[in-house]
């Protein structure tokens, strides 16, 4: 049973605003919600963190509704460079061991 | 800072072939982890030491094993390769086994097994 669920690819421009949600309906009380970015051939990257309400950093927004049930990250003007695959990621049900999801894979386009 | 390093970077082996993937983190972290990512994939949890001394099963943990040596290493190690174990290979740690510590990964080895 997956822990989290996103969108398996989206497309954008430059220059556009993105949101990618996703949802996590079993989160538990003690959970953070982390969002990571990989490009091809690296290890994923930290992006954001946040536990709820919205939290922003110099890279991206992470929105987080009252019963945390989803959030959604935020790239503001992405360009080329933010193509990539992003994961969200919370602990697992089952001894709180921390995987991942399959990520939303980002296109942006010129 | 070198952060998590492992090596090989790239290997190549024949089926049944054995084979240890090295993993260090110099950041004194409490917790390591070792994921495959096949291509066009997610990540999978293979096997992970919350700490020191210990180590558990992740999603997909057959075929390999783990020694966590000390706090800074976490070797993988692949007794009989099969084809199946193809993938790009990623060790990562964290202060401690908990979502709201960020995870830092290495840089990844590319195993293939003909």
């Amino acid at each position: 049973l997956a822990k989290t669920t996103q969108p398996i690819s989206m497309d954008s421009y430059e220059g556009q605003e993105v949101n990618i949600t996703c949802s996590h309906n079993n989160i538990a009380t003690n959970d953070y919600i982390t969002w990571y970015q990989q490009f091809p051939s690296q290890g994923p990257r930290f992006i954001i963190q946040g536990y709820k309400t919205k939290v922003t950093n110099e890279v991206a927004s992470l929105f987080i509704p009252a019963d945390r049930k989803s959030s959604t990250l935020s790239l503001p003007r992405v360009s080329l460079s933010d193509t990539a695959v992003y994961y969200c990621l919370v602990s697992n049900n089952a001894g709180n061991m921390l995987t991942f999801g399959g990520g939303t894979r980002l296109m942006v386009k010129p | 800072n070198a952060g998590v390093t492992q090596t090989p970077k790239f290997q190549v082996l024949k089926t049944g072939q054995s084979m240890t993937l090295q993993c260090a983190q110099d950041m004194n972290h409490n917790s390591m982890y070792w994921y495959r990512q096949d291509p066009g994939m997610g990540l999978r949890l293979i096997y992970y030491s919350a700490s020191e001394g210990t180590t558990d099963k992740g999603e997909v943990p057959n075929g390999y094993n783990v020694s966590r040596l000390n706090k800074r290493e976490f070797s993988l190690r692949l007794e009989s390769a099969a084809p199946s174990q193809t993938s790009v290979y990623f060790c990562a740690s964290s202060e401690r086994l908990y979502s709201g510590n960020t995870i830092y990964f290495g840089e990844g080895s590319w195993l293939t097994v003909v």
